[in-house]
């Protein structure tokens, strides 16, 4: 069965530090999507970034970058140089080869940059 | 503003009840999804729609139904409301599939089961 882990509950820094959220996942598919979502306090939902099981290549957006390793089954997700905008609820999701197909997303990480 | 706009924002009923919530995607989308984020639950997905058929289907409750008419927008449809059904609502939409297109959400429906 699909699976996603998100080993840190809450974490919380201070402005100005680099964090990885850490993302780990099971699967039996050969074929899958990996996601990051952001739930900030106000508490909409907001797509970070997707990525396909055959990309491993590391991407970077701004302060963000993720790191995809396929050999760990982890999906990790850094904030450089964090800000206290980025305080927010994180969450990783596995996806099928067709979106929604053993969709399961983690349980989150509650991030909190203090000032 | 995602461009995605759900109705209404919140929601009381009682057990028992039906209710029906509303999403209108980006000018564009032809994609649909339903989510559900409860306390027990955390966040799953419901369901798919794409440019009017049913895609993919998630963790939805026979009790649920949803469907996309031919303006695109969405309807979700839940009955015989139980206190678990609590719970806030997502829906997003995206041009194509989410394997390759970004996701946009909506605001969220927050329905209250009394």
């Amino acid at each position: 069965a699909q699976k996603v882990t998100q080993a840190q509950t809450e974490i919380s820094v201070v402005e100005k530090e680099d964090v990885t959220l850490d993302c780990v996942y099971e699967t039996r598919d050969t074929t899958y999507y990996l996601f990051w979502y952001k739930q900030p306090p106000s508490g909409e939902l907001v797509f970070l970034i997707r990525r396909n099981s055959f990309d491993e290549q590391n991407e970077i957006s701004g302060r963000y970058s993720w790191n995809f390793q396929k050999s760990t089954s982890s999906f990790n997700f850094t904030i450089t140089a964090s800000q206290v905008v980025d305080s927010a609820v994180y969450f990783c999701a596995l996806s099928g080869d067709n979106y929604g197909q053993n969709f399961v997303f983690g349980p989150g990480t509650r991030l909190s940059v203090l000032p | 503003d995602s461009g995605v706009t759900q109705t209404p924002k919140h929601l009381i009923t009682a057990t028992g009840q039906r209710v029906t919530l509303r999403c209108s995607p980006r000018s564009g989308d032809l994609s649909v999804y339903w989510y559900q984020q409860s306390l027990d639950q955390g966040l799953q997905f419901l369901i798919q729609y794409y440019n009017g058929e049913e895609r993919a289907k998630g963790n939805i409750l026979e009790r649920f139904s949803a469907q996309q008419f031919p303006d695109l927008h969405s309807e979700l449809n839940l009955s015989s409301l139980e206190l678990g059904d609590s719970a806030l609502y997502f829906c997003a939409s995206s041009v194509g599939l989410a394997g390759d297109y970004e996701q946009y959400f909506g605001p969220g429906t927050r329905l209250t089961v009394t």
